[in-house]
């Protein structure tokens, strides 16, 4: 199946500093979504985006699938941002279905 | 507009008890998803229904079990809990199976003793 790779797994911020999250994977995809896990444990939407860049405020997504890579910056972090995200990516499982694949995620922590 | 919803949120199971965990969408959406999160693993697909009246395996469906009910409700069954099955469960669920985002449920905080 697809492998799907996050970095760095662990991230530490200063309030008000920016920061790049990596997301590859290892084969062609459906499409590819951004989660944030907060610290209650809900999962989030933030971002479908098989390909091309999006913005949301403060965060923007950029993903380049004939690379196998995409990409979630965050600007101005603050400490709401805290939590998990995880990489998604849909490719062919086998057998006519699809399956959504995730990442082990990157855990940020935003500091005061 | 509720989205997905599980229940329930918290269940402590002794070793070899049995529990259904429910789930329902009220997106209109054909398929449906049972994930499980560990630490450091990620989440991890158990079963997932690509449409009403279908059903299939994941990547680990071993000691579970799911019925479609109906296109809003997707249940998974654990028949003898072990403590292995100790996680947190989530639902989700997408327009089709193909090309369209997944939303999902709050999660079901399990724990097998």
């Amino acid at each position: 199946g697809i492998q799907v790779e996050q970095s760095p797994p662990d991230l530490i911020l200063q309030e008000g500093a920016n920061s790049t999250l990596r997301c590859n994977f290892s084969d062609s995809v459906n499409n590819l979504q951004w989660f944030h896990q907060n610290p209650w444990g809900q999962l989030i939407n933030l971002f479908y985006i098989p390909s091309g860049t999006k913005q949301n405020g403060r965060l923007s997504a950029t993903t380049v699938a004939t690379e196998r890579y995409s990409l979630l910056y965050i600007s101005s972090s603050q400490t709401t941002d805290s939590g998990v995200y995880f990489c998604a990516v849909e490719g062919y499982s086998g057998a006519g279905s699809y399956q959504l694949t995730f990442g082990k995620g990157t855990k940020l922590s935003v500091i005061p | 507009n509720a989205g997905v919803t599980q229940t329930p949120k918290f269940q402590v199971l002794k070793t070899g008890q049995s529990m259904t965990l429910q789930c329902a969408q009220d997106m209109n959406h054909n398929s449906m998803y049972w994930y499980r999160q560990d630490p450091g693993m990620g989440l991890r697909l158990i079963y997932y229904s690509a449409s009403e009246g279908t059903t299939d395996k994941g990547e680990v469906p071993n000691g579970y079990n799911v019925s479609r009910l109906n296109k809003r409700e997707f249940s998974l069954r654990l028949e003898s809990a072990a403590p292995s099955q100790t996680s947190v469960y989530f639902c989700a669920s997408s327009h089709t199976q193909l090309n369209t985002e997944a939303f999902f449920g709050q999660g079901t905080r399990l724990t097998v003793v």
